[in-house]
């Protein structure tokens, strides 16, 4: 099993609200990355890091912003929520380029509503 | 990002052997093709990666002809618990990037 924790599963939130969706992993990887995801779709890639004090942005546009301080944290922010914003939210790290592998570990995703 | 086609859907009932096939007809050579399954409410989870030729594993097998313009996922005797949205990708697995285009996946349903 993937180590690899977000929190919290499922926020319900009014409009306006700043929320923060957490994401660690213990695996020790350097690459994590935010996916976004709404029923039956594709996933999204919004934002990645290759390591500490490295972020970029993904391929589908987003409001929310992200900070890489340690390794193993990865939290995406939302300073204010709005309706537009509701989606699954999953989080997922991977190795060092050149392991030989693309596999990417998953976490079990956050599910925001905001009314 | 390299691009696949795959089936939106396939149905199949317990016991069945499964074929999904997926065109990647942009595959650059250092890409290598990885298939992820997706149940529910619950992130994706790797199941398979190979370059060419044939690759398996406990779970699945995968099929890329010579030309690696296209591969199969094949699933020996699905079972209900198969039942998932599957993801065929290509990606440098060397890249400093790392990064992976899902398109929107096969719903797979077995059916008892």
């Amino acid at each position: 099993e993937a180590d690899i924790y977000q929190t919290p599963r499922y926020l319900v939130i009014g409009t306006g609200k700043k929320i923060t969706l957490e994401c660690s992993q213990t695996m020790g990887h350097d690459k994590m990355y935010w996916y976004q995801q709404d029923p039956g779709m594709e996933l999204h890639l919004i934002h990645y890091s290759y390591g500490v004090n490295s972020t970029e942005k993904g391929d589908l546009s987003s409001e929310s912003t992200v900070s890489r301080i340690r390794t193993e944290h990865f939290p995406l922010t939302l300073e204010s929520a709005r309706p537009s914003h509701t989606s699954q939210y999953l989080c997922a790290s991977s190795e060092i380029a050149g392991k030989g592998s693309n596999e990417q570990f998953f976490g079990p995703g956050t599910r925001l509503t905001v009314l | 990002l390299a691009k696949t086609t795959q089936p939106i859907s396939m149905d199949s009932y317990e016991g069945q052997e499964v074929n999904i096939t997926c065109s990647h007809n942009n595959i650059a050579t250092n890409d290598y093709i990885t298939w992820y399954q997706q149940f529910p409410s619950q992130g994706p989870r790797f199941i398979i990666q190979g370059y060419k030729t044939k690759v398996t594993n406990e779970v699945a097998s995968l099929f890329i002809p010579a030309d690696r313009k296209s591969s199969t996922l094949s699933l020996p005797r699905v079972s209900l618990s198969d039942t998932a949205v599957y993801y065929c990708l290509v990606g440098d697995r060397g890249s400093t990037l790392g990064r992976l285009y899902f398109g929107r996946g096969t719903q797979l349903t077995v059916w008892p």
